[in-house]
């Protein structure tokens, strides 16, 4: 079945150093979306990307899809503690059209 | 606006009891699914209900396992005969779902812990 994958898995940086995590799919996408879990919290909808090769920008982070709508990257410029949590990339995908989730990136900064 | 509910927030009980978690999802929100999130592990998909569709129940891992969703808006997920590697944080999230997408908006989850 369709695979989301993630990496890194995890990922330790010093505050004020940027972040890259990157999305890798089996198949082409219609679309992705990003979504943000802090520590014990749940994951939160940051954004969704539909167009190849189409960067979107929220503050510091800067989302971007693949010319193939195959991978997709989220990168966050010069780290804040507010940045921890997990990344996740999802998908629709599956016999069902679902979504799906990829396997998470999980920031720590240290201040 | 109100958003997705899950109770209870935390549940403890004993290995071989059943177990039912509930979600109310926002309303008028068409897709619900649940997950379980083990701690430090990523999202792992049970089932989705969308509409008036038949469940897609490919992620319920045994068939202590279930859910039913009545009138197209609360879902409970019921663990029989808990066990304790079911302890875990269940994830509930719904979704407007049109054609080409499918924001989800996720509860605060129930934390279970099986003794």
């Amino acid at each position: 079945g369709q695979q989301v994958m993630q990496i890194p898995q995890y990922q330790h940086v010093q505050e004020g150093e940027d972040f890259t995590t990157y999305c890798n799919s089996s198949t082409t996408l219609s679309n992705i979306q990003w979504y943000k879990q802090r520590p014990g919290g749940h994951p939160v909808f940051l954004i969704q990307l539909v167009k190849s090769g189409e960067v979107k920008k929220q503050k510091r982070l800067t989302f971007q899809f693949g010319e193939a709508k195959k991978n997709s990257s989220l990168h966050i410029t010069a780290t804040q503690t507010t940045d921890v949590g997990t990344y996740f990339c999802a998908c629709l995908g599956g016999a069902t059209n679902k979504l799906i989730f990829g396997t998470g990136t999980l920031l720590a900064v240290q201040p | 606006g109100a958003g997705v509910s899950q109770s209870p927030s935390n549940k403890v009980t004993e290995k071989g009891k059943d177990v039912e978690l509930r979600c109310d999802p926002i309303s008028g929100h068409t897709a619900l699914y649940w997950y379980r999130q083990s701690l430090g592990q990523g999202l792992e998909f049970l089932i989705y209900f969308q509409g008036n569709s038949a469940p897609d129940k490919s992620g319920l891992p045994s068939d202590r396992f279930s859910a039913e969703r009545t009138g197209g808006s609360v879902s409970t997920l019921t663990i029989q005969r808990t066990q304790q590697e079911d302890s875990a944080v269940y994830l509930c999230a719904s979704s407007p779902r049109n054609r080409d997408t499918d924001t989800q908006y996720f509860g605060p989850g129930t934390r279970l812990t099986v003794l």
